[in-house]
């Protein structure tokens, strides 16, 4: 398997755009989770999914961001309007259905907002 | 929720010497405590863990210890090396899947 895939790896853009981030979870998994990465607070859950449905979103700073898990293949995390503070690392991780099952993360993707 | 907490934020040692993070939880319900390795650049990848029925587990050069009572555990790399430099996460979960990160400790291993 090739593990956890996320794309784009890179991301510049400029305040007030749409930004996109994708992941396609390891096959089999049934968890997925979505992190933001930054040096002030560290590794952040926004949100994850069991199943393809959100289990708990209260992680998502605002409105402004959405996440979608339209297959057991693939997810999205959208931030609409992109902001110069939404500028972190992006991490995707998925698990299997166990209390203590290892959480694989992806390469991570890098969003600047300038 | 869970609050984990992780000390230091950063530690530097001599290459050879030993190394120690240290981390709190509040949720006594927590069960489940991974240890997670994050090269500069790289994704984190898990290095090591403990479950609640467990005081402490060893794997080479490293191992965690566990304090259900005081709702602290610790990771230990003895004899450390150059290679072992990178950012440590701490995690807590109550068994639903859900990982609580502690902020991590950078750690650099001087040669």
């Amino acid at each position: 398997d090739a593990g956890v895939i996320q794309s784009p790896r890179h991301e510049v853009t400029e305040m007030g755009q749409e930004v996109t981030l994708r992941c396609k979870p390891i096959s089999g998994h049934d968890y997925l989770f979505w992190y933001r990465q930054t040096m002030m607070r560290g590794l952040e859950l926004l949100i994850y999914f069991n199943n393809n449905v959100p289990i708990d979103d209260s992680g998502m700073p605002e409105d402004r961001f959405s996440a979608k898990m339209p297959n057991a293949s693939f997810s999205t995390l959208k931030i609409q309007p992109s902001e110069p503070r939404d500028s972190a690392v992006y991490f995707c991780a998925s698990s299997l259905i166990n209390s203590y099952n290892e959480q694989f993360f992806g390469p991570g993707t890098r969003l600047t907002v300038l | 929720g869970e609050n984990v907490e992780q000390h230091p934020s950063t530690l530097s040692v001599q290459e050879g010497d030993s190394a120690v993070i240290k981390c709190t939880y509040s949720d006594s319900a927590s069960n489940y405590f991974p240890w997670y390795k994050q090269e500069l650049g790289k994704r984190p990848q898990l290095i090591i863990d403990i479950r609640s029925n467990v005081g402490e587990k060893k794997d080479q050069r490293i191992a965690v210890t566990l304090n259900k009572t005081a709702k602290h555990f610790s990771l230990h790399i003895t004899e450390t090396q150059p290679e072992d430099s990178a950012v440590y996460f701490c995690a807590a979960s109550s068994g639903g899947n859900q990982f609580y990160f502690g902020t991590g400790t950078s750690l650099t291993v001087i040669p």
